[in-house]
């Protein structure tokens, strides 16, 4: 079974110029979530698509977008980059249920990130 | 706002010698708490899923166990390829069906010969 696809895999960009970074969850999978990894700040949440609409959001300043297709690719865009984007931005693919507690869960699967380096 | 702290931030264990991560947490109401490995450069990896004080999961040389304020991620007979970053995080009730992670910082182990 296929894993969570994200191009490109790396990414140079200078100061004030946009980006796009696609992501191709697990076949069946609704659920996209997007986070930002840092050496400062760890792993953090950006936003969570699923069926096409936003579902949760992060506390990122709005030149953090994305959007979600009908067949479940998302896609982030970042514009007017700046030097502090520069960071490993990575997808999670959701699968969700149930427990045998009978409680709701879900289970995030990341794909291998994109790395930008913002100039 | 949910919190998840992982000691020891660092941890050097030479090939075959047990010992235990910890992830404390504090959520309003937990509706999991995750364990994953991540190796340099690369996405994590899922290991388990935890849902209810008590639970424990097992995975070759890796168990999970939790409680209400904290969970442990025990290595027995570690090798060198077990070497990575160990990430905990944790998802909240109170989400709906939202797949929102909050994550600790991690421990990073290092298994020698």
């Amino acid at each position: 079974k296929a894993g969570v696809t994200q191009t490109p895999r790396y990414l140079i960009k200078t100061r004030g110029q946009q980006v796009t970074l696609s992501c191709s969850p697990i076949s069946g999978h609704r659920s996209v979530s997007w986070y930002q990894q840092t050496p400062g700040q760890g792993l953090q949440f950006l936003f969570e698509y699923f069926s096409e609409t936003q579902r949760n959001k992060g506390n990122f300043p709005g030149r953090f977008s994305g959007r979600q297709f009908s067949n479940s690719r998302s896609e982030m865009n970042v514009s007017t980059l700046e030097l502090g984007d520069s960071a490993l931005y990575l997808c999670a693919s959701a699968k969700s249920g149930r427990a045998a507690s009978g409680s709701s869960y879900n289970e995030q699967f990341f794909g291998p990130g994109t790395r930008l380096t913002v100039l | 706002e949910d919190q998840v702290t992982q000691s020891p931030e660092a941890l050097r264990l030479q090939e075959g010698e047990s010992s235990s991560l910890n992830c404390s947490y504090t959520v309003s109401g937990l509706r999991g708490l995750f364990w994953y490995r991540q190796d340099p450069g690369k996405g994590p990896e899922f290991l388990f899923t935890l849902y209810s004080a008590g639970e424990e999961k097992e995975k070759e040389r890796l168990k999970a166990t939790l409680t209400k304020k904290e969970s442990f991620l025990h290595i027995t007979a570690p090798k060198p390829e077990d070497s990575a970053t160990y990430l905990c995080a944790v998802q909240a009730e109170g989400t709906g069906t939202a797949s929102k992670l909050t994550f600790g910082t991690g421990t990073r182990l290092q298994v020698t010969l």
